[in-house]
């Protein structure tokens, strides 16, 4: 079956730490992946997408990064949170004709 | 540019009312679509429905449905009997012709169904 899984489900992290969210998904080949910020506020922000591995694009300039190491796994990270890098990452999959599905977030708190 | 208003912040109802939530969309694309995702306490994003530009067709699943209307760049969905399981954030998304597949998002409509 297609699926996505997105870990961990919280994180605290101090101002300064890494960071590493993973996503990986299930099922497909060569899928379209997405992360997506949603700050206190609720607006859904694209950071980046990856139509294939080693693609990645930046919508935002950010303290944030990603990579694409394997067809179906999807990184962001960070080498120093910063406070305003609190928020809910979301990471998505481009299913075409159903949409996107999304991962179950991960609610980071930068302290 | 694209863009995806939802002018409704918040919207509060009681149960068994029904309720339109408003989503009016911006694009230069003439292939493109159109989405409705709901997102419950819980966080998870659940997609709702999937339209696009073609098919101006009103879709109804259950207490749902949806009103696109290409003359006014307007895609409404309104529920019907209203239940406190619908309790959540709404939003609205656009995809255009654009590379990656990229979706845009409304800010969000919260609905609050009060028994």
């Amino acid at each position: 079956s297609q699926t996505i899984h997105q870990w961990p489900a919280t994180l605290v992290q101090p101002v300064g730490s890494p960071l590493s969210l993973e996503c990986t998904v299930e099922g497909t080949s060569n899928p379209n992946l997405y992360w997506y910020r949603q700050a206190a506020g609720r607006g859904l922000q694209l950071l980046f997408y990856s139509v294939g591995i080693g693609q990645i694009s930046s919508e935002v300039p950010q303290n944030l990064s990603a990579s694409r190491p394997q067809d179906r796994q999807f990184i962001l990270s960070s080498k120093k949170l910063l406070l305003s890098d609190s928020g809910f990452y979301l990471c998505a999959w481009d299913r075409t004709d159903y949409g996107y599905t999304f991962g179950s977030g991960t609610r980071l708190t930068v302290v | 540019a694209q863009k995806v208003t939802q002018a409704q912040t918040e919207i509060s109802v009681v149960e068994k009312e029904d309720v339109t939530l408003d989503c009016v969309y911006e694009t230069r694309d003439t292939t493109y679509y159109l989405f409705w995702y709901k997102q419950p306490p819980s966080g998870e994003l659940v997609f709702l429905i999937r339209r696009n530009s073609f098919d101006e067709q009103n879709e109804i699943s259950g207490r749902y449905s949806w009103n696109f209307q290409k003359s006014t760049s307007s895609f409404n969905f309104t529920i019907t009997a209203s239940q406190v399981v619908d309790s959540a954030v709404y939003f609205c998304a656009l995809r255009g012709n654009n590379q990656g597949g990229k979706l845009i998002f409304g800010q969000g409509t919260e609905l609050s169904v009060k028994p």
